[in-house]
């Protein structure tokens, strides 16, 4: 069974803490990806990767940063937390090309910052 | 501007009738694919069906299909016979530059909660 696996179901962190959420896929997948999903602004790209060390911006990468040293792992890093960061985190991978290829997702992490 | 627009924050469906989630899009990559995926309360992700721009049918998965309208940018899905199991936020989602391999990026929309009564 193909599986995306996020390391926390739920966090808790205090504002300004160094966060790091963490991502990790079986399935030999070249790209990940990292949403945010926020009620009535849907799934929202923060980075992806499509390689080992690669790395492209998405539509919200401030306050962000991501760190690829291996394929199967993909990791969202908060330099430092703050409250509008308050979310649920949603990692995903699926094939390079190969249009008809639909992307895996993790069971999220939902993120509070206090 | 929106890659992809989903108008209907919520619909609701009695039992066993059949409703369209609507989803337009904006891309000027000849080569893209879109996906329609559900989310139950769980929170879950679950891919339903898959359309790709150069595909010369609607694609059909079971209760689901994709009424495709490329000059018209649109990609509404279809669920027939409704059931209460389908009561979930559905979101539509494209995949762009499908035949140039590279990375691609993955943009959604931002959802339609579907809501079906007895």
């Amino acid at each position: 069974d193909v599986k995306v696996t996020q390391s926390s179901r739920y966090l808790v962190k205090r504002t300004g803490e160094k966060v790091f959420l963490e991502c990790v896929q079986d399935m030999d997948h070249e790209n990940m990806f990292w949403y945010r999903q926020d009620p009535g602004l849907g799934l929202r790209l923060i980075y992806f990767s499509y390689d080992v060390k690669m790395k492209e911006k998405g539509d919200i990468p401030e306050g962000y940063s991501v760190s690829r040293e291996k394929k199967e792992r993909f990791s969202l890093i908060l330099e430092s937390a703050s409250t509008n960061q308050t979310s649920m985190y949603l990692c995903a991978s699926n094939i390079i090309g190969g249009g008809g290829t639909e992307a895996f997702f993790g069971q999220g992490t939902r993120l509070t910052v206090v | 501007a929106q890659k992809i627009t989903q108008t209907q924050p919520g619909m609701f469906v009695q039992e066993k009738e059949a409703v369209t989630l609507d989803c337009t899009y904006d891309t000027s990559d000849p080569s893209y694919g879109l996906f329609w995926y559900k989310q139950p309360s769980s929170g879950e992700m679950i891919f339903l069906i898959y359309q790709g721009s150069y595909d010369q049918q609607n694609a059909t998965e079971g209760r689901y299909s994709l009424n495709f309208q490329k000059a018209r940018k649109s990609a509404n899905l279809v669920i027939s016979a409704s059931q209460l199991g389908d009561s979930a936020m559905y979101f539509c989602a494209m995949r762009e530059g499908i035949l140039t391999g590279g990375g691609n990026k993955l943009t959604f929309g931002t959802g339609t909660q579907l809501k079906v009564e007895l």
